[in-house]
């Protein structure tokens, strides 16, 4: 089984302010996709970004931009200029592109957006 | 379009009762799957479907059991509720050779 890490369980950012969230995982493979999803208080589960393996440009979503480092095997978010509405659950997500429907997800980290 | 919705939202049960955890897609994906959520542990995935008919043990897969019905509906079933099995459920969908996930609304369940 792939192996998906975020070492920080709780992040804050004033707002407009840039924060940045880690990931690692551990994968033999050269072929994979790679997410970040969002869970605010309601639970509902979104997706924020996704980044092709095989891509070497960063994906970006209007705030949200990805430092992928395939070689150091991480995954970082940026969120630029924090909005209150940003504060929520962030998990990182991993799926092999081979071996396709399984995704293995990170232990999240929780963001808190200061006023 | 409802996307992925799931009943109940809610349940609480005793130990040793038997429940089934309802899920369905109206957007004609292929695959689909059942999560737990616990505190500090992430999702894990407990079973997946790839299409009607076939089934997969994931990370989690024991004290559960599943079900295709058809391509629509993925349901999950505990045979004998446990402690343990306290946790938020999520299903989720996905669409051939689509990167990404839909998840339904959750249903958190307690096993007194």
């Amino acid at each position: 089984a792939q192996t998906v890490t975020q070492s920080q369980p709780e992040m804050s950012v004033q707002e407009a302010e840039t924060v940045t969230l880690s990931c690692t995982y551990d994968t033999s493979e050269s072929d994979y996709y790679l997410f970040w999803y969002k869970q605010p208080p309601s639970r509902q589960m979104i997706l924020v970004i996704r980044q092709e393996a095989y891509k070497q440009q960063n994906a970006t979503e209007n705030r949200f931009s990805v430092n992928f480092q395939k070689a150091a095997k991480s995954f970082s978010l940026k969120i630029s200029d924090s909005q209150l509405g940003d504060a929520a659950m962030y998990f990182c997500a991993y799926r092999s592109s081979n071996t396709g429907n399984q995704f293995y997800f990170g232990t999240g980290t929780s963001l808190t957006v200061i006023p | 379009n409802a996307g992925v919705t799931q009943t109940p939202k809610f349940q609480v049960l005793k130990t040793g009762q038997s429940m089934t955890l309802q899920c369905a897609q109206d957007m004609n994906h292929n695959s689909m799957y059942w999560y737990r959520q616990d505190p500090g542990m992430g999702l894990r995935l407990i079973y997946y479907s790839a299409s009607e008919g076939t089934t997969d043990k994931g990370e989690v897969p024991n004290g559960y059991n599943v079900s295709r019905l058809n391509k629509r509906e993925f349901s999950l079933r505990l045979e004998s509720a446990a402690p343990s099995q306290t946790s938020v459920y999520f299903c989720a969908s996905r669409a051939p050779s689509s990167y990404e996930q839909y998840f339904g609304p959750g249903t958190r369940l307690t096993v007194t």
